[in-house]
Order: C-alpha cells, then structure tokens, then sequence
C-alpha cells in the first residue's frame, strides 16, 4: 500500500536551475515528510510540513501543502550538483501515524 | 547525533540459508522499520516495531520475520533465504517525527 507518490519519476535539469517534485497521497495527513537518498546510501530527512502549514522554507527547499488536493511540493531552487539525488516522499496518516512508507521517488539529475 | 547502524554493508549468502541482519539505534527511539529497496519499486516497508517485543507487517513482510527484544535493535530474519531477496535493506528508527536511516546492506543471495 502506497501512501505517497512522487512525480515525475526522473527529472533532469541544467544546474542553476529550480527543481519542482510533487506527492499526491489519499487519505488525511498529520504531517508530511520528504527525504532525500544519494545513490546507494540510506534516506536524509529534508523538511516536514505539517497539516495546518501550507508553506514552509529551509535554506534552498521550499515545500507547500494543499491537503484540499491532498498534495505537496518539493522545490529545490539554484539548484546545484550536489542536489543529484532520490527525493521521497512520507505522508504520515493520522491513522496509523506510527507507519513510515514512501513511494518510488523521483529520481533527479542536476547537469554542470 | 542520531546515529543507526546496520551490521553489514555487504553481505552474500546462499540459497537456503538463514540470514539475520541486524540494527542498532543509539537514541532511545520507540520505532524501527526494515525496508527493502529494489530497481523501480521505490521501498517497501517489511515490517515495523512500536515497542520492544511488539511488531507489526509492513507491505511485504512474506518470507521474513523480526525480532525486537531490546529497544536499541531490531533484527530482521529471513528464514530460509531465496534469490528474490537479494535486495538493499534499509533500517530506520524514528520518535514522533523524522526518521533516521542506516547505511543500507547490500543482500546477495546466491
């Protein structure tokens, strides 16, 4: 069972420029959580927004949420390459909030 | 520091064999995951532990079983281990909110 899924699946963007992922999840959210994996390493925790935020910044990320759509966003701007990574995506569910499950991830690839 | 640690980076078995991968976590963390990571399939979550001895199926939990008798480790036991294991299995421990994860081990059966 999916809880959270990413898109695009693979985004490849010159670098400087700003990088868009997105989640889409089905149910009610208590927070939400993206993580980032560099190639055959274990996930980093990035950035949680929670249900009542719409928007929230760190450093060069900016996230927002629309639990009308149940969806969220990932930007990465002036993007560099060392941002060449796995993005994921976890919805935290106010049902079963102790569960962590991610989807497939969106695989970027910043060029020099 | 957060820090979870996974026994082995590497680790090659045969067909047959039981296998234990062990986790370590250093920060009094109620939860532990066990999750598997394959080519296009993203990960998938095996199992999960609230509490010591208490464990719950994650998405695919067929073919492994866990242990958690201590709150710092989590073992996850793959019985009688077959080729379609071979796999990255990532540990994670988590309170309330971020998790934080192992190195990963690289399982290759053979």
């Amino acid at each position: 069972s999916q809880q959270g899924e990413e898109d695009p699946q693979a985004l490849s963007i010159q670098e400087g420029e700003n990088a868009t992922m997105n989640c889409s999840y089905k149910t009610s959210i208590n927070n939400l959580q993206w993580y980032r994996q560099n190639s055959g390493r274990g996930l980093v925790h990035l950035i949680l927004i929670r249900s009542n935020e719409r928007e929230k910044h760190s450093g060069r990320l900016r996230v927002t949420l629309d639990t009308s759509k149940k969806s969220s966003s990932l930007l990465i701007t002036a993007s560099r390459a060392a941002d060449t990574a796995s993005y994921f995506c976890a919805p935290v569910l106010i049902q079963g909030a102790q569960k962590l499950v991610f989807g497939q991830g969106t695989r970027l690839t910043i060029n020099p | 520091d957060v820090k979870v640690t996974q026994s082995s980076r590497y680790l090659v078995k045969r067909t047959g064999e039981k296998v234990f991968l062990e986790c370590v976590q250093d920060m009094d963390h109620e939860n532990m995951f066990w999750y598997r990571q394959d080519p296009g399939l993203g990960l998938r979550l095996i199992y999960f532990s609230y509490d010591v001895k208490m464990k719950e199926k994650g998405d695919i939990p067929e073919g492994y079983s866990v242990s958690r008798e201590k709150k710092e480790r989590f073992s996850l036991i793959l019985e009688s281990a077959s080729t379609n294991q071979t796999s990255m299995y990532l540990c994670a421990s988590r309170v309330n909110t971020e998790a934080f994860f192992g190195q990963g081990t690289r399982l290759t059966v053979v």
